[in-house]
């Protein structure tokens, strides 16, 4: 069965950096989205993509974010100057339709030290 | 997206069927009750979703009451690779239709 695809599984970086967070959707898929888990905490929606463009985004995906479709295959989230704050599980996600089931990969936890 | 409300936790023994409920009073006619699980820190799993008519299928069944004020996903036998969290959600129609996670229900099963 088809999967959505994370890596790294795990980025350790220092506050301050700049970190890239890479997703292979499933194939024929068009809608993306990019979620976010701190430890013990709830899963929240950072940012959902479609047709090359942010559709939605929540109140966390400021201007430190951001997320880039490069080529035909790979999703991206970007997260400029990290801070302690931003360590966390991120998940990619993607469906097929737009009232279809998004389906999510098993993250990337990030530690920001 | 309408809010749902679920248990904090439930138990289970294994090889019987686990109920998981849910009440979503305030959902709208169009929007679905969408159930995902997530088991450690994995990333979520979808397990079945439905608008007005109950659905089943190799995971699961998803009850919905008539006047869909509220749910219950049911999980036919139980086996210990079932404990997770379950989330059941209200999803939209804005143009991503994005989902949005609670607290869900942390189902223990037990031998």
């Amino acid at each position: 069965e088809p999967e959505v695809t994370q890596t790294p599984s795990h980025q350790v970086t220092q506050m301050g950096q700049e970190v890239i967070l890479r997703c292979v959707p499933i194939s024929n898929h068009l809608y993306f989205y990019w979620y976010r888990q701190i430890l013990g905490q709830k899963v929240e929606f950072l940012v959902s993509f479609y047709n090359n463009e942010i559709s939605e985004k929540s109140e966390i995906f400021d201007d430190q974010f951001s997320v880039e479709r490069p080529d035909g295959s790979n999703f991206t989230l970007k997260i400029r100057s990290t801070k302690l704050e931003d360590s966390a599980m991120y998940f990619c996600a993607s469906s097929v339709g737009l009232r279809e089931p998004l389906h999510f990969g098993n993250g990337t936890r990030l530690t920001v030290t | 997206d309408a809010k749902t409300t679920q248990p904090p936790s439930m138990d289970c023994a294994e090889g019987r069927a686990a109920n998981l409920p849910c009440n979503h009073s305030t959902i709208s006619g169009n929007e679905y009750v969408y159930w995902y699980r997530q088991i450690h820190s994995q990333g979520p799993q979808y397990i079945i979703h439905g608008l007005k008519n109950n659905e089943t299928n190799e995971m699961a069944s998803l009850i919905i009451t008539e006047d869909r004020k509220s749910s219950t996903l049911i999980l036919p036998h139980a086996t210990l690779r079932d404990t997770a969290v379950y989330y059941c959600i209200v999803r939209g129609t804005g143009t991503a239709s994005k989902l949005t996670f609670g607290t869900g229900t942390r189902l223990q099963v037990t031998l």
